[in-house]
């Protein structure tokens, strides 16, 4: 079965860091470019970043970039995004998602999430 | 960027069609794809590059494209149809852009 199941989420405090991450089965996890999209509470979805599939590529949403770093680990079928500086307009649900074609072809399968607060 | 422009409501009674539309001045030139989002649960890809309908998703979802509006339609609308549908393109930058979404009642 393809499955993506992110983790690492919690509550954090702003300026405090936080690693999440998305682990990948029932694929060829290092043929596909990667992507976290975020939904923060009663907003609508978000893209964060984009990772081709062997890292040459990355991409951030203007939001995130300089304190949100996107990397994966093709020998362990894993995504990362690296939060740093996090800020209350961070909190969200991160889903990590699996392009078809890198920026094209629409994002084919998706995690269930992991919740980010942010607050003091 | 670009922006994308979506309806923030539709009201379909079962069974009738529900059509959603997401427009932006350089869809000319890009994709859309489609998703639908219920509370809880991860986004599903419904439709992608304007009307392509991944295996698995029910016929009765379709995407057509005329000029800078794509239009998500579903026919014979059901109960369970009752979700959030967000159009998602990119730009060249490459940046993917998610409209503000459309919720649909049934």
């Amino acid at each position: 079965e393809v499955q993506l199941v992110e983790s690492g989420g919690g509550l954090v405090k702003p300026g405090g860091s936080l690693r999440l991450s998305c682990a990948a089965s029932g694929f060829t996890f290092s043929s596909y470019s990667m992507n976290w999209v975020r939904q923060a509470p009663g907003k609508g979805l978000e893209w964060v970043s984009s990772i081709s599939s062997s890292s040459s590529y990355i991409y951030y949403a203007d939001s995130v970039k300089g304190r949100f770093t996107i990397s994966r680990d093709n020998a362990k079928n894993s995504l990362y995004l690296q939060m740093n500086s996090l800020r209350a307009e961070d909190t969200a649900v991160y889903y990590c998602a699996r392009d078809v074609v890198f920026f094209s072809g629409g994002m084919d399968v998706w995690g269930q999430g992991t919740t980010v607060t942010v607050s003091s | 960027s670009f922006e994308l422009t979506q309806p923030p409501s539709v009201s379909v009674s079962p069974g009738q069609t529900a059509r959603i539309t997401c427009s932006g001045e350089t869809l000319p030139n890009q994709y859309v794809y489609w998703y639908q989002k219920k509370p809880g649960q991860a986004p599903v890809l419904l439709i992608r590059k304007d009307s392509e309908r991944p295996s698995g998703i029910p016929e009765r979802f379709s995407g057509s494209t005329s000029g800078t509006t794509v239009t998500l339609t579903i026919s014979g609308v059901q109960a369970e149809d009752e979700a959030d549908y967000y159009c998602q393109s990119a730009d060249p930058s490459p940046t993917y852009v998610f409209a503000s979404g459309t919720k649909v009642t049934v």
